[in-house]
């Protein structure tokens, strides 16, 4: 079955520590993408990546870092600058043609304490 | 209805009532609306989209309707199902890339029996 994996479904983390969020996909798509997910609010675009080794910021990329070395992965680094990290986090994918729609993972849900 | 930027918290149905979702868009400039159902804890699933040549698309059980004149998106649900219990939000792109989506906060829909 074709789709996108993220790793690991829950995470917690002290407060201080960086973390990886992983996300791979063997849809053979060009295009991923790392979205945040809060109570009662819309997905906010953190990081996306249209190419290997290519990335480019979103609209709330601070205190995150990604990477793109290989077409099916694109891991998240929550580092300690983010100041309010725990949150539901959204990993997704497309083939980049005009309007193709987004297939989304299960997500990880991240807590700092 | 949802608004991309407002919310509209639950919406509830009786199973087998057909169930109207709306979503109102501020962007004329938007050309292209997708519909997505996110059951807890898991990833969005993409329902059906539309474009703006268009003003109604039939999936199966599913009908989106967009209304350009007044900038109004809805998604008909038919014969309403206990597993159709579920967020469901818009989203809408200005745009070639899902770079440029906007999604809005979504609408709880809950079946009752």
């Amino acid at each position: 079955d074709g789709g996108i994996t993220q790793s690991p479904k829950y995470l917690f983390r002290k407060e201080g520590q960086n973390v990886t969020l992983s996300c791979e996909q063997n849809l053979n798509h060009d295009a991923m993408y790392w979205y945040r997910q809060d109570p009662g609010q819309g997905l906010r675009l953190i990081y996306y990546s249209q190419i290997v080794n290519d990335f480019q910021k979103g609209d709330i990329a601070e205190g995150y870092s990604v990477s793109r070395e290989k077409k099916e992965s694109f891991p998240l680094t929550v580092t300690s600058a983010q100041k309010n990290p725990t949150a539901f986090y959204l990993c997704a994918s497309t083939s980049g043609d005009h309007n193709s729609p987004l297939h989304f993972g299960n997500g990880t849900r991240l807590t700092v304490t | 209805g949802e608004s991309v930027g407002l919310h509209l918290p639950t919406l509830s149905v009786q199973e087998g009532d057909n169930s109207i979702i709306n979503c109102a868009y501020s962007n004329s400039a938007s050309d292209y609306f997708i519909w997505y159902k996110q059951e807890s804890g898991k990833g969005p699933q993409f329902i059906i989209d539309i474009r703006s040549n268009m003003d109604k698309r039939q999936g199966q059980r599913v009908t989106v309707l967009l209304n350009k004149t007044v900038k109004h998106l809805s998604l008909q649900i038919a014969a309403t199902q206990p597993g159709d219990s579920a967020v469901y939000f818009c989203a809408e792109n200005e745009g070639d890339s899902a770079r440029q989506l906007t999604f809005g906060s979504g609408t709880q829909l809950t079946v009752l029996p």
